[in-house]
């Protein structure tokens, strides 16, 4: 079945450094999400891309999907305290079909 | 904004005990689903539901779990008979035709 993987598990940064996670399914996918779960808290649904090659910014966070629609990166530049939490992509295949969840990778912005 | 609601947000049950989960999906939503996280882990994909019947599930959900949607409105997912190991965060969700899925705050079920 399909699989997605993300790395880092994990990161610290310090307040105002950059931070990027990425994202790579087993099988090519129709689009892929990402999501932002707060400590304590549920996912959130960030954004979602579908076109091969397409990035998107939201402020400070910026979303690559690969060409070849298996690969996707989620990029935050300058971090804040707000921004943590554990992020999430999300492989779709499409139609009713579920999304499959990477790992995360858990935030920590130091202060 | 629209929101998926669950109830409750925490249920405690004996081990061999049924326990259903409720949700009220987004109301123009047309697709639904159950997923599940152990504490600091991923999000587990359980069972899909479109069109009123099961359109996917995992290995996950055996014989033990069942959905069902019983009024129009409310979204349930039933444990037969709870194991210690079923004990996670049970998250709803919902999506429209294209977009991301909208969670349920959750619903923290212990089993003892």
């Amino acid at each position: 079945g399909q699989q997605v993987m993300q790395i880092p598990q994990y990161q610290h940064v310090q307040e105002g450094e950059d931070f990027t996670t990425y994202c790579n399914s087993s099988t090519t996918l129709s689009n892929i999400q990402w999501y932002k779960q707060r400590p304590g808290g549920h996912p959130v649904f960030l954004i979602q891309l579908v076109k091969s090659g397409e990035v998107k910014k939201q402020k400070r966070l910026t979303f690559q999907f690969g060409e070849a629609k298996k690969n996707s990166s989620l990029h935050i530049t300058a971090t804040q305290t707000t921004d943590v939490g554990t992020y999430f992509c999300a492989g779709h295949s499409g139609g009713y079909q579920k999304v499959t969840f990477g790992i995360g990778t858990k935030l920590q912005v130091i202060p | 904004e629209p929101e998926v609601t669950q109830t409750p947000s925490h249920q405690v049950t004996q081990m061999g005990q049924e326990v259903i989960l409720r949700c009220v999906p987004i109301s123009n939503h047309l697709y639904f689903y159950w997923y599940r996280q152990i504490l600091g882990q991923k999000v587990e994909f359980l069972v899909s539901f479109y069109n009123n019947e099961i359109s996917e599930k995992s290995e996950i959900f055996d014989d033990q779990f069942s959905v069902e949607r019983p009024d129009g409105s409310n979204f349930t997912l039933k444990i037969r008979s709870t194991k210690l190991e079923d004990s996670a965060m049970y998250f709803c969700a919902s999506r429209g035709g294209g977009s991301g899925y909208t969670f349920g705050s959750g619903t923290r079920l212990t089993v003892v």
